[in-house]
């Protein structure tokens, strides 16, 4: 089994739909992430979170919320989806191990297309 | 703030070896990593680099210096598998543990 999971792996939606993208692991990792991927633009942090309680912003936070409900899941919301938030999302966790930096690992990604 | 440049695209020929460079400024730093990304797919982890100087993993090495800012990642005996896109991440310092993704180098490998 996989041990970054996102669901759903494709979506399409329209303009003003609220939408969850969901993400699961079983490394045990304390540290999770989303990103989003556009062509030209590269990977982009939009939230992460070092413990259940520590929510932070990334550098494109503006249009999205996050949720972690465990130690083990962190949700991704548009609260009103716009088609400029149409991209790849991934979900990536990490667990800081010495001498190899904060690595971290990737779900699949989401494809996301709103209308 | 963060600045990271690469090259956009390259080509190779299989069989052949390739560098791709990395320049990057950054207000802390830790390390610098390097993912691999085949099209449409996750980013998978390469190499991490925190002191000066050439680290080797098979076909793969990586190299870094921090007093010049500078990063490159080297694959010899390239195969078609290895068309893909490759990308640059400086680690933050300062108790920051995050990664600024560079835009990536999207190499292509001929026959």
């Amino acid at each position: 089994d996989a041990d970054v999971t996102q669901t759903p792996r494709n979506r399409i939606t329209k303009t003003g739909k609220r939408i969850m993208l969901e993400c699961s692991q079983t490394k045990g990792h304390d540290r999770m992430y989303w990103y989003r991927q556009d062509p030209g633009l590269g990977l982009r942090l939009i939230y992460y979170s070092f413990d259940v309680k520590d929510i932070n912003k990334g550098e494109i936070s503006d249009g999205y919320s996050v949720s972690r409900q465990a130690q083990a899941k962190f949700s991704l919301s548009l609260e009103s989806a716009i088609p400029n938030q149409t991209a790849l999302y991934f979900c990536a966790t990490s667990d800081e191990t010495s001498g190899r930096g904060d690595t971290q690992y990737f779900g699949p990604g989401t494809r996301l297309t709103v209308l | 703030g963060q600045n990271i440049d690469q090259p956009t695209e390259m080509t190779a020929t299989e069989g052949a070896i390739v560098q791709i460079n990395c320049t990057y400024q950054t207000s802390g730093f830790n390390g610098l990593f390097w993912y691999q990304q085949h099209a449409g797919e996750a980013p998978t982890f390469l190499s991490y680099n925190v002191l000066d100087g050439l680290e080797e993993k098979g076909r793969f090495s990586s190299f870094l210096s921090r007093s010049k800012g500078y990063s490159y990642l080297l694959l010899k005996e390239l195969q078609m598998k290895d068309s893909a896109s490759y990308l640059c991440a400086p680690e933050g310092g300062a108790g920051s543990y995050q990664l600024t993704f560079g835009k990536g180098t999207k190499l292509s490998v001929i026959p």
